[in-house]
């Protein structure tokens, strides 16, 4: 079954505790990326991944970091959490039509 | 730079009647794709449409149809005979098409959320 799949789904943590949010797709795309989702903004995006080696800021880079040594795996990465970055996180691919699949997210939530 | 308006914060309808999501974008790109997108309670993004900018025919799905005016910038999404099922947040989306096709990024609205009644 084609899907992304990203892990923890909910994670609770405190302040500056360094975390990891894994994202896999079994789609084969080169294209991946992700997205905040705030009330009343809508969805953000993070960062993104044009192929492997290949990534860039979107509007919201401040705080996380992005690694794509494979193509199947895009973490997001939160080296110092900060309370602002509570929030559900939506990694996605894309295919060459541009269609975007998502994960089903993570709730984060940092105390 | 990108934008999507859904000025419609929050619908409530009752079961049966038909309701309309508002999308309004603005691009400086010639070639584009629009989406809408559906979140559930249940929290997951459900993909509903995409249509690039080239083909501004109206397109129906069951109880769902979409209206593309390019004249107005408007990608507006019908759902006919409401079910309760139908409750969600929808989210309309903008991204530019890259020569490859590819989207780059997914520019959303603020969402509008459905609630439909018995």
């Amino acid at each position: 079954e084609a899907q992304v799949t990203q892990n923890p789904r909910y994670l609770i943590t405190v302040t500056g505790k360094k975390l990891t949010v894994t994202c896999s797709q079994n789609m084969n795309h080169e294209y991946m990326s992700w997205y905040r989702q705030d009330p009343g903004l809508g969805l953000r995006q993070i960062y993104y991944s044009m192929n492997v080696e290949v990534t860039d800021k979107g509007d919201v880079p401040e705080g996380y970091k992005v690694s794509r040594k494979e193509k199947r795996n895009f973490p997001l990465i939160l080296e110092s959490p900060s309370p602002n970055q509570t929030s559900l996180y939506f990694c996605a691919s894309s295919s060459f039509t541009g269609e975007l699949f998502f994960g089903e997210g993570s709730r984060l939530t940092v105390l | 730079a990108q934008k999507v308006t859904q000025a419609q914060t929050e619908i409530s309808v009752v079961e049966k009647e038909d309701v309309t999501l508002d999308c309004v974008y603005e691009t400086r790109d010639t070639t584009y794709y629009l989406f809408w997108y559906k979140q559930p309670p249940s929290g997951e993004l459900v993909f509903l449409i995409r249509r690039n900018s080239f083909d501004e025919q109206n397109e129906i799905s069951g109880r769902y149809s979409w209206n593309f005016q390019k004249s107005t910038s408007s990608f507006n999404f019908t759902i006919t005979a409401s079910q309760v099922v139908d409750s969600a947040v929808y989210f309309c989306a903008l991204s530019e098409a890259r020569r490859t096709g590819t989207a780059s990024k997914l520019t959303f609205g603020t969402g509008t959320r459905l609630q439909v009644t018995l």
